[in-house]
């Protein structure tokens, strides 16, 4: 079965540091492109960072730039967000999804998700 | 970045009806545009890519259409099971971005 599996969520205190991870299984994770979105509760989908197969390509919103580091183990099946300096503003759940397409960029439509992990930035 | 402007924002519908969801981009660009539902408690779904492909196990009363600016969600005969918010994304140029979403609810 495809599967991803978020973790590292939880309560923060603002400008502190969170790492999220996301375990693959079920597919060739090193094929893929992946990505991070975030939903803040109540609200709708926002697009945080990708990065392509082999870590050569990296985007990032403006909303988290400078801030935030994705990175990809592909021995290790898993993705992971480094969260830095987090602010209120980025309480969300924070979903990673693989895209649909083998490209050597990061482009495509996102057609596996987990199921998020949350996290809360508060003091 | 391009903004993706969906209307309506909510809609009220009966089983069996037909509906269409609208996404209009702030610049234009080709087929680089998906479709996602999404149901409370539940990470997004992917309906629809490069516009109009269905998702393989996505029910064939999903369609999706459109290019350049204007691109469109319809669900000929709606069911029970597809009350939920939809998404559109472009994924053309960074940075990535999401409609508002429509909510469809029950009459």
């Amino acid at each position: 079965e495809v599967q991803l599996v978020e973790s590292g969520g939880g309560l923060i205190q603002p400008d502190r540091s969170l790492r999220l991870s996301c375990a693959a299984s079920g597919f060739t994770f090193d094929d893929y492109a992946m990505h991070w979105v975030r939903q803040a509760p109540g609200k709708g989908l926002e697009w945080v960072s990708s990065i392509s197969w082999n870590s050569g390509s990296i985007s990032y919103a403006d909303s988290v730039k400078g801030r935030f580091t994705i990175s990809r183990d592909n021995a290790k099946n898993s993705l992971y967000l480094q969260m830095n300096s987090l602010r209120a503003e980025d309480t969300a759940l924070y979903y990673c999804a693989k895209v649909n397409v083998i490209v050597p960029t990061a482009t495509g439509a996102f057609d596996i998700w987990g199921q998020g992990t949350m996290v809360i930035v508060s003091s | 970045a391009i903004r993706m402007t969906q209307s309506p924002s909510s809609l009220s519908a009966s089983t069996g009806d037909r509906v269409t969801i609208t996404c209009r981009a702030s610049q234009g660009f080709s087929s680089f545009l998906a479709w996602y539902q999404q149901k409370p408690g539940k990470a997004p779904k992917l309906l629809i890519y490069a516009a109009s492909t269905l998702q393989s196990g996505v029910p064939s009363r999903f369609s999706g259409s459109g290019s350049g600016t204007d691109f469109t969600l319809t669900i000929s005969c709606l069911q029970s099971e597809d009350f939920a918010t939809y998404y559109c994304q472009q994924y053309y140029s960074y940075p990535w971005t999401f409609g508002q979403g429509t909510k469809v609810e029950i009459k």
